[in-house]
């Protein structure tokens, strides 16, 4: 089993949706990370939790340590919001080494 | 905006070549990674170093090497490349000291083995 899974693999939406996807791990963990990739490839940080809920813009991420899981919210959703979205953790005791999911692929149509 | 650069962006070429990958940070930053991904794939860690001097193999076993002789520069290189290290190598860049710090990636290099 994956230490880190998430949900769903897939996701497409109109503009304008709101948009949720789900990271679930099953390590203990210091910090999760919510990474963008784009379809040339390049990696954006988006966002660093170790607890509580952090907002960017229309971008909201929230952790909940005891049931190991994280979300990641788009509001008004943009077709230059398509890409993979990534869910890293800094686990083992690690503040810097991060275990990586495969990500959800999220495409927004016009 | 994160300054860390990858140069090649693309490169095809033949096997049994020997090849370096650049990557340059302009942020000062004492941590340097190198990540393998295959197309559709998560990222896999291959390399790290925690400052000058110092290099360690990541979780993913790779016949590529590494070295960090200033703060900013920390190329990989393949001896011989082959068509199994077709892939995508990311390098990345944090802060050092205590806590938690995001990671700032590369553009990336798209390596074809032929």
């Amino acid at each position: 089993k994956n230490e880190v899974e998430q949900s769903p693999q897939n996701l497409t939406a109109q503009e304008g949706e709101f948009i949720t996807i789900n990271c679930s791990y099953s390590v203990g963990i210091s910090a999760l990370h919510w990474l963008q990739q784009h379809p040339g490839g390049g990696i954006v940080s988006l966002f660093m939790l170790s607890s509580g809920k952090k907002k960017h813009g229309r971008l909201i991420a929230t952790i909940n340590i005891q049931e190991k899981h994280s979300s990641l919210h788009i509001t008004a959703s943009h077709p230059r919001d398509s890409a993979v979205y990534i869910c890293p953790l800094n686990s083992g005791g690690s503040n810097y080494k991060l275990t990586f999911g495969k990500g959800t692929l999220l495409t927004v149509n016009p | 905006e994160a300054d860390i650069y990858q140069t090649p962006r693309y490169l095809v070429i033949g096997t049994g070549k020997k090849i370096t990958l650049e990557c340059s940070q302009t942020m000062g930053h004492d941590k340097m990674y190198w990540y393998q991904q295959d197309p559709g794939m998560e990222l896999h860690l291959i390399h790290y170093s925690y400052g000058v001097n110092s290099t360690e193999k990541g979780d993913l076993s790779s016949e590529s090497t590494v070295s960090r002789i200033r703060t900013e520069h920390f190329p990989l290189t393949l001896e011989s490349a082959r068509p199994s290290h077709t892939s995508q190598y990311l390098c990345a860049s944090s802060e050092t000291g205590g806590g938690h710090w995001s990671q700032y990636f590369g553009p990336g290099t798209r390596l074809l083995v032929l």
